[in-house]
């Protein structure tokens, strides 16, 4: 089976550039989709298709992948920023996917 | 625009039976994937299972002898049926679409809408 290795917490001052890891040997295979999930609320896709944004997530979020490794950076964040994030992949051996466990960003 | 409303009880008994109901609203249910995803309250985010409109799933291998997925495309709706239920099955559990992309050189799914999600309690 395959896991997603995510930093519990990370912090970030107000404006300044965040990245959160996400580790797993899938990612050597396959790109991670992330998600941004607010307090009470159901996750929202914020990147896909290796650095894709859907409609409507700003062009501060941005992916990128090296090795069993990826990134999601938050270039400028906001106050409204704050949230989990979760990244997702397929496992490498099996059609079933896999979270990342979280991690939680702090907008200081 | 494409919405999903998840419906079934809030409260199910130890040993029992879950099942829940995801209603597609706004757009066909045919041609793409469809997930159930859960979380305990504080915790991490948990993929079920997903289903085809042929019928098709493919489930989490921690919860597959205990899990049934259907769709009905007829109704725009597909089910979670979840068996022996126990206190670690209390969570949201939300649906979501599973969305297909493909480049010339990769492929790729992912969870492009979701229900707003439904809480629910196991009880003994």
């Amino acid at each position: 089976s395959s896991e997603l290795t995510q930093d519990p917490a990370v912090s970030v001052a107000l404006g300044q550039t965040v990245r959160i890891t996400c580790q797993g040997d899938s990612l050597r295979n396959y790109f991670p989709s992330w998600y941004r999930q607010r307090p009470g609320q159901a996750p929202l896709l914020v990147i896909y298709a290796k650095n894709n944004r859907p409609s409507g997530v700003p062009d501060r979020f941005s992916a990128s992948t090296s090795g069993n490794t990826a990134f999601l950076t938050i270039t400028g964040a906001q106050a409204e920023d704050e949230a989990d994030y979760y990244c997702n992949c397929r496992d490498s051996s099996a059609d079933h996917w896999v979270f990342g466990g979280g991690t939680k960003l702090t907008v200081l | 625009q494409v919405q999903l409303q998840e419906s079934g009880p809030g409260r199910v008994k130890s040993s029992e039976t879950l099942s829940l109901t995801c209603t597609v609203s706004g757009g066909a249910i045919s041609s793409y994937y469809w997930s159930w995803i859960r979380q305990p309250a504080g915790k991490g985010l948990e993929w079920i299972g997903r289903v085809y409109p042929s019928g098709s799933t493919n489930y989490n291998p921690s919860l597959k002898s205990r899990v049934t997925m259907s769709i009905d495309t007829s109704k725009n709706q597909f089910s979670l049926k979840l068996n022996s239920l126990t206190a670690a099955d209390t969570a949201v559990y939300y649906c979501a679409r599973f969305q297909g992309y493909c480049s010339n050189t990769y492929c790729q799914k992912y969870f492009d809408l979701w229900g707003r999600g439904t809480l629910v309690t196991v009880s003994s």
